[in-house]
């Protein structure tokens, strides 16, 4: 089936440090991937959606300036976490499908954590 | 817009237990329908779809049929095991094709 790795799984840094967070899709090209912010014990905020060679589209209320999204290829993209602070702390998923309409299959997420 | 409503958790059963999970809709057109789950540490893992009315999707045991009268989607299991213990995820994709839609989730805790 379709396979999504992201990476890491797992950081934890200090206050001011950028975070890259890796997100491929292994065995299908992905036109579209989505990148999702999880707070504890509740559901999905989905962040912004990123078409390969096109600037992703954000959601309103989050700050483009602060979560790069980079969508290079078909089965890469990334998402910075610039001068990240205590309040990013989180867990990013990302996901990628090949076409609308289609399943998305998620990565199995990144736990940030700012110190 | 598009909204899904799943039943808060969490839900807590015994081993062998008939598991549903409400879920229900709201939407433009024809929308597919979608049951994630997340286990512990981990991302969302389909568990299964269905595209048009009366569609039934299963898989692991899990079933739920698209009801466009009463606009739902609810997820049932006949005999729950330890390992089932997840939050379980409603989403939906509308007419517009492009963003998941998901319900609040819903913790179920399986117990021996």
């Amino acid at each position: 089936g379709a396979v999504v790795s992201q990476h890491p799984s797992r950081v934890i840094c200090k206050s001011g440090t950028s975070v890259k967070i890796e997100c491929r899709s292994l065995d299908f090209q992905a036109t579209t991937m989505f990148w999702y912010r999880q707070f504890p014990k509740k559901s999905l905020m989905l962040m912004a959606t990123s078409n390969e060679g096109s600037k992703a589209t954000y959601e309103q209320g989050v700050e483009k300036d602060k979560f790069l999204i980079n969508h290079a290829s078909l089965t890469l993209s990334t998402l910075t976490v610039t001068s990240a602070h205590p309040e990013d702390s989180s867990f990013y998923i990302c996901s990628a499908r090949t076409q609308e309409n289609q399943p998305q299959h998620f990565g199995d997420g990144t736990r940030l954590s700012i110190l | 817009g598009d909204s899904v409503t799943q039943m808060e958790g969490p839900v807590t059963l015994s081993e062998e237990a008939f598991l549903t999970i409400n879920c229900t809709y709201t939407a433009t057109g024809y929308p597919s329908l979608f049951w994630y789950v997340q286990y512990p540490g981990e991302g969302l893992q389909l568990l299964l779809k269905a595209t048009k009315a009366d569609d039934k999707g299963s898989n692991k045991g899990f079933e739920a049929t698209y009801r466009k009268e009463t606009t739902s989607f609810h997820l049932e299991k006949g005999s729950v095991q330890v390992s089932d213990s997840a939050v379980y995820f409603c989403a939906l994709i509308g007419a517009a094709g492009n963003k998941l839609t998901f319900g609040g989730g819903t913790r179920v805790l399986v117990k021996p």
